[in-house]
């Protein structure tokens, strides 16, 4: 099975301090993998994604990802948290279904928090 | 903008009641698919359409019923709906099927069965 899990509901952050939203993935073929944000009344928003080459991905908003083959791990980190990072992050990742169609399937999603 | 116009933002409706939400893209995507996302649960893929044909019915109950006239526009007929039912119905396009490009989502429309 292919399939998408991200490891904490809810993650809370001091203002500046460092962003860390963790992803992991499994598939059976090589995958393509993204990172979605959800705003308070709206709908998502890709903020990065990797296909192939560099492992490291950078996106919107000074947030980044690394692809971590050996760990099936593509966590999403930000150095420094803003107070507009405040919102839901889903992990995605493209799967095959039975007859061989490609779709993309999403984690639970990661609400975060950040306090002034 | 975000390319993809969902309309009405918010919905309420009765269980006997008929009401269609509408989908528009202004991108050019080929492909367009409908959402629901409820309250703890992950996104939940209901149709996919590429090229106007649809391609993916992901066992949705017969009471929502999906028609898409051009590669612009998918609507989602309701009729008879559950207070289950209730969630935030998200439309979505990209430029192939699959999403291996990303998805570009609408705003949703926030519905509410009563």
């Amino acid at each position: 099975a292919q399939s998408v899990t991200q490891l904490g509901s809810h993650v809370s952050v001091s203002e500046g301090a460092l962003v860390l939203l963790r992803c992991n993935y499994s598939s059976s073929v090589p995958p393509y993998l993204f990172w979605y944000v959800q705003y308070p009344n709206q709908g998502l928003q890709l903020l990065l994604k990797y296909t192939t080459g560099a492992t490291l991905v950078k996106g919107i908003n000074g947030f980044e990802a690394e692809f971590k083959k050996s760990e099936t791990s593509f966590h999403l980190t930000k150095p420094s948290a803003h107070m507009s990072d405040a919102a839901e992050y889903f992990c995605a990742v493209r799967v095959y279904n039975s007859g061989g169609y490609q779709k993309v399937t999403f984690g639970t999603g990661t609400k975060l928090q950040v306090i002034p | 903008e975000t390319g993809v116009t969902q309309t009405p933002r918010h919905l309420v409706m009765g269980m006997t009641n008929k009401k269609s939400l509408k989908c528009e893209q202004h991108l050019g995507h080929n492909a367009m698919y409908w959402y629901k996302q409820s309250a703890k649960k992950p996104l939940e893929l209901m149709f996919v359409y590429s090229l106007e044909e649809r391609v993916e019915n992901n066992s949705v109950p017969s009471r929502f019923s999906p028609e898409c006239p051009n590669s612009s526009h998918l609507f989602l007929h309701l009729h008879t709906l559950q207070p289950e039912d209730s969630a935030l119905y998200l439309c979505a396009s990209s430029q192939v099927a699959g999403g291996s490009a990303g998805y570009t989502f609408g705003s949703g429309t926030r519905l509410t069965v009563v």
